[in-house]
């Protein structure tokens, strides 16, 4: 089955700890991003990279950091400096960055507490 | 103005009742268009794109007002299962990232 996969599903953090969210696509898509949920809010977009090794900073970088070693991964680092984690998480790729359909993993619950 | 914009409802319809929902935008170069449905506590998933023509989808239409800068959702014979947000997902200039709108909180009942 193709497809993006996020884990963990819930994942629970103390303040002032750093935490990776786990983003993997099998799709063989070259474009994958990070984005923000907030209950009742749009996704806000953090990190975007269009190839390996690439990648650009979204509306809300700050707080966050990323990497992109493998075409098929693109973990998300959220750090301590970011001030109000606690969010839902959502991956997504694309066959190119821009105007092709997104589709999205299953999201991360990230609770600070 | 935000670049997206969406009447967040909640809109409440019976069953098979006709709703409609619309989408502004503010950039008159935008290429793509797209629509998303959303269910609570779930990842968004493609609902359908939008053409220039206008399209359908058995029950979903979809259409593009490139003059006024709206997209439209029309979802004729509500089921209960099409309870969920409607996400309004735009590029804002050619080859752009996509933005999207906060959604419209769709509520059907038997």
């Amino acid at each position: 089955d193709g497809g993006i996969t996020q884990s963990p599903k819930y994942l629970f953090r103390k303040e002032g700890q750093n935490v990776t969210l786990s983003c993997e696509q099998n799709l063989n898509h070259d474009a994958m991003y990070w984005y923000r949920q907030d209950p009742g809010q749009g996704l806000r977009l953090i990190y975007y990279s269009q190839i390996v090794n690439d990648f650009q900073k979204g509306d809300i970088a700050e707080g966050y950091s990323v990497s992109r070693e493998k075409k098929e991964s693109f973990p998300l680092t959220v750090t301590s400096a970011q001030k109000n984690p606690t969010a839902f998480y959502l991956c997504a790729s694309s066959k190119r960055e821009g105007t092709d359909t997104q589709y999205f993993g299953p999201g991360t619950r990230l609770t600070v507490l | 103005r935000k670049e997206v914009e969406q009447d967040p409802g909640p809109f409440n319809v019976p069953e098979g009742a006709t709703v409609a929902f619309n989408c502004t935008y503010s950039n008159s170069a935008s290429q793509s268009f797209f629509w998303y449905r959303q269910d609570c506590r779930k990842e968004p998933k493609l609902l359908m794109s939008v053409y220039s023509s206008g399209n359908e989808d058995g029950r979903f239409t979809a259409q593009l007002n490139r003059a006024s800068q709206y997209i439209s959702l029309l979802i004729r014979d509500s089921k209960l299962s099409d309870s969920a947000t409607y996400l309004c997902v735009v590029n804002l200039s050619t080859l752009g990232r996509l933005y999207f709108g906060r959604g419209t909180q769709l509520t059907v009942w038997p």
